[in-house]
Order: C-alpha cells, then sequence, then structure tokens
C-alpha cells in the first residue's frame, strides 16, 4: 500500500536561512510526487509535482524538489526563506495522474525573525 | 480563472445533527475529490467522482456520508447523523480528468465542521 511520511512534525527556521522539509514514500512503480503548502484557513497550494524525467524540479516561491528513488525520498529545499512561507506543509503520492492522492501528516514551518 | 468554491466556510453542529456541505469545482474540471483532514493529519480522500460517477468511495462511511455530483458539475457530502468524531476540514478539489501528465488537483478553501 502506498504511504508517505513526513517526519518532522514542526521546524523552526529563521528569516534568509536555507530550508529542507523531508519526505519518504512507500510505492511499488514510480510514484506522482506532489508538495502542497496549506496557510491558516486556507486550502491547499500545488507547490511542485514529479511525475518523470528531470529529478530535480522547480516549484513556484521559489521551491525546489529532489526526487531520489534509491532512498525513496522526494525533499522540499528552498535556498532562503521568507517570513511569508510560514505555513504548513504536505507531500502526497498519487498512483498515476487522476488519481486520488495520499498525504502526509504535514510539517509545520515556523519562520524566526 | 475562478477557483474551487465551497460553502459554508464554517460549521457548528450538535452530534446526531445532519449537516451538508456543497463544492463548485473549476469550470470544465470532470474529476471532483471530497477529502477529509483531521487536526494534525493530511487530507484523506472520501469520495472520488468523474463526471457525475463514482470512481472510488472505498473510505467513505456509508452508515453516515452520502455525496452526489447530479450533474456532473457541483457536489454535495452530506452527513447524518454526525459523530464527535467527524470534526474536521472537509476539503474539495478538482482536476481536469484526463489522466494526463499535467493532471493537477486543485484544492477549495474547505469547510471547517465543528461537531459538539
Amino acid at each position: 500500500a502506498q504511504s508517505v511520511t513526513q517526519p518532522d512534525i514542526h521546524i523552526t527556521v529563521s528569516e534568509g536561512a536555507s530550508l529542507e522539509l523531508r519526505c519518504n514514500y512507500s510505492y511499488g512503480a514510480t510514484p506522482y510526487l506532489f508538495w502542497y503548502v496549506q496557510s491558516p484557513g486556507q486550502g491547499l497550494q500545488l507547490l511542485l509535482k514529479y511525475f518523470s524525467g528531470d529529478t530535480l524540479v522547480q516549484g513556484i516561491k521559489g521551491f525546489e524538489a529532489e526526487f531520489k528513488r534509491s532512498q525513496s525520498s522526494f525533499n522540499l529545499r528552498k535556498p532562503s526563506v521568507h517570513w511569508s512561507d510560514a505555513a504548513e506543509y504536505f507531500c502526497a503520492v498519487g498512483a498515476r495522474a487522476g488519481t486520488a492522492l495520499i498525504f502526509g501528516k504535514g510539517t509545520t514551518l515556523s519562520v524566526s525573525s | 480563472e475562478a477557483g474551487v468554491a465551497q460553502s459554508p466556510r464554517y460549521k457548528i453542529i450538535e452530534k446526531r445533527q445532519s449537516v451538508a456541505f456543497w463544492c463548485n469545482p473549476i469550470s470544465g474540471h470532470a474529476t471532483l475529490y471530497w477529502y477529509q483532514q483531521i487536526l494534525g493529519q493530511g487530507p484523506k480522500l472520501l469520495i472520488q467522482f468523474q463526471n457525475n460517477g463514482v470512481v472510488d468511495d472505498s473510505q467513505l462511511p456509508k452508515d453516515r456520508f452520502s455525496a452526489e455530483r447530479l450533474k456532473g458539475v457541483d457536489s454535495t457530502l452530506k452527513i447524518q447523523p454526525a459523530k464527535l468524531e467527524d470534526s474536521a476540514v472537509y476539503l474539495c478539489a478538482s482536476s481536469l480528468g484526463g489522466q494526463t501528465l499535467q493532471e493537477t488537483q486543485y484544492f477549495g478553501p474547505g469547510t471547517r465542521l465543528l461537531v459538539l
């Protein structure tokens, strides 16, 4: 069965510092991988997605993620965090395009000044 | 382009009462999803529609939850009777439904339900 693990429940990063949020997935074949961000009281906004090809994918708001098949990981990175990046981040996996997503439990990002 | 619309945004009810949530997907999107997000958890699929047909409702508690998408556009999710553990945010998402690599789910703002 598919599953997603986000090992870090809460992370605090100083403004301007780099960020890496971890995501590990369990799936037999090459999965469809997503990162979404959720601000308080808001729905989920897609940051980036990976289906195939280049394992380093660029997303919106300066985020990127790298797919590593050998480690079953899809970690999200940003070189310099802004206070507006404080939110909850969800990693998700889908079996294929057009199927429902399985989400991790999320990582809450706090940004300190 | 208008996003996914949901109403109401908040709802407080007593246990054993009934409640209904409404979702209007992005125009032209054939696939519609309802997810339940309990506090501290990621969203979990309740039901997926393709046009007005059900694709997956394996995780829908059918003894109390029902959903419909009669004309293949907007959708209603109902809970009757509600239990305390139904307190959650109910998210609606839609996608084109073409099963292409560009397929992306777009989420609405959600309905926050509190059952007392």
